[in-house]
């Protein structure tokens, strides 16, 4: 079935620093790319689509300039967070559109991110 | 937005009981996505039923949708300890999927 893989599962950086999440499809190609935030004992908030070769679309009161987004293939996504600071720690999850005739989204297993 | 809001927010059972969990939403829809969580972890897709569709099955899972009601509802049949998650529902239309809060689930042994 479709695979998503996201790396890294978790990474702690130091305020100021940026830090590159990747998202690949990898038995499928996506189009469409979602990435969510996750705070914890919460819901996954949507921050931004990301369409292959073209802009992301993001989510009000996302910072784009903050959170990257590139979709430059049609396997994979990055989201990459730039000057991080200790706010920006949580959990991060990447979704592909399920590929022709797929039903639901796949999910990457996510990334902790922690900013001290 | 199309924001699905799941209720109860938590749900503690014993094994083998039955888990109903309800989620209602405000707009359209294309269809509407059940997903499981467990801690830290990514999502899972449980299953997918359309908007002219009023019932499915899949495994111990049933799903039902009322687009009058705006509202959806999953039923767990005999629970095991092993579906303690996180359950969330995605009313989805046109590209556009977000989540609710979630159901945590909690299955005693």
């Amino acid at each position: 079935g479709a695979v998503v893989s996201q790396h890294p599962s978790w990474v702690i950086c130091k305020s100021g620093t940026s830090v590159k999440i990747e998202c690949r499809s990898l038995d499928f190609q996506a189009t469409t790319m979602f990435w969510y935030r996750q705070f914890p004992k919460q819901s996954l908030m949507l921050m931004a689509t990301s369409n292959e070769g073209s802009k992301a679309t993001y989510e009000q009161g996302v910072e784009k300039d903050k959170f990257l987004i590139n979709h430059a293939s049609l396997t994979l996504s990055t989201l990459t967070v730039t000057s991080a600071h200790p706010e920006d720690s949580s959990f991060y999850i990447c979704s592909a559109s399920p590929p022709t005739g797929g039903l639901g989204y796949t999910f990457g297993s996510g990334t902790r991110l922690t900013v001290v | 937005s199309q924001q699905g809001e799941e209720d109860p927010q938590a749900l503690s059972i014993q094994e083998g009981e039955n888990a109903t969990m309800n989620c209602s939403y405000k707009t359209s829809i294309n269809n509407l996505q059940w997903y499981r969580q467990n801690s830290g972890r990514g999502l899972v897709h449980l299953i997918l039923i359309r908007s002219n569709e009023r019932e499915k099955h899949s495994g111990r899972l049933r799903v039902t949708l009322d687009t009058s009601k705006k509202s959806s509802s999953l039923l767990i049949t005999a629970s095991r300890a092993a579906d303690t998650a996180s359950y969330f529902c995605a009313p989805y239309n046109n590209n556009d999927m977000r989540f609710g809060a979630g159901t945590r689930l909690t299955v005693k042994p």
